[in-house]
């Protein structure tokens, strides 16, 4: 099963709102990602985890804040958002950062509008 | 100049045709490279991936590494309506794990 699930498909908020995205996979990969993706642009690396640990960190503004609860899941919850950050938010994961495997599963996405 | 150049297209093709995609590079540190398909509105979904120059194959998809000229392909046998998405080259470096530096992408549309 190479499959990642993301939770919402949509979503839209305002800018005052919190709210979280959910990622999960069931792969036994040890290492996760988010990522934004724009219109008619390459994913653009946001977050990486390794074994539960934040291992990198794109300088993401602080209205996003990542939280890896154990080794299936990987949540990014959303504070203050601007119209500017709609996108689709991508998660992936790959077997681990030690291990030499570069190849990312991704998940379908969540569309996130903010108002 | 970017460290990943690809053709962003549109590329269209009739049905049945041979596709090929390119992407060139300028990091020579670049040792693991990966094709990706994204249909519209969806996440990448891996193709293929190599880590050598050389050919690789799967099905109708070939993967080319050229590393020499820091060239690498991917080819489309018998393209099919359903291989209508945008492809999107990746590659990262050894040392550098969990970044991949990926090409703009390329939209193909194959018609029937």
């Amino acid at each position: 099963d190479t499959e990642v699930t993301q939770t919402p498909k949509h979503l839209v908020m305002g800018m005052t709102n919190k709210k979280s995205l959910k990622c999960e996979q069931h792969m036994g990969h040890r290492a996760m990602y988010w990522y934004k993706q724009k219109a008619k642009k390459p994913p653009e690396l946001m977050f990486v985890y390794s074994y539960e640990k934040l291992s990198i960190n794109e300088s993401v503004p602080s209205r996003f804040s990542p939280e890896c609860p154990n080794s299936s899941l990987l949540n990014l919850h959303l504070h203050a958002l601007q119209p500017e950050d709609s996108a689709l938010y991508l998660c992936a994961s790959s077997q681990s950062l030690a291990v030499l495997s570069y190849e990312q599963y991704f998940g379908p996405g969540t569309r996130l509008t903010v108002t | 100049q970017k460290e990943v150049e690809q053709d962003p297209g549109p590329l269209s093709v009739p049905e049945g045709a041979i596709v090929s995609l390119n992407c060139t590079y300028s990091n020579s540190a670049f040792q693991y490279f990966m094709w990706y398909r994204q249909y519209s509105r969806k996440g990448p979904e891996l193709l293929m991936y190599t880590y050598s120059s050389g050919n690789k194959e799967d099905g109708r998809f070939t993967a080319q590494v050229d590393k020499s000229s820091k060239y690498i392909s991917l080819f489309i046998r018998d393209s099919q309506p359903s291989d209508s998405a945008t492809y999107l080259c990746a590659m990262s470096v050894r040392t550098n794990a969990g970044k991949s530096t990926f090409g703009d992408g390329t939209t193909l549309t194959v018609k029937p």
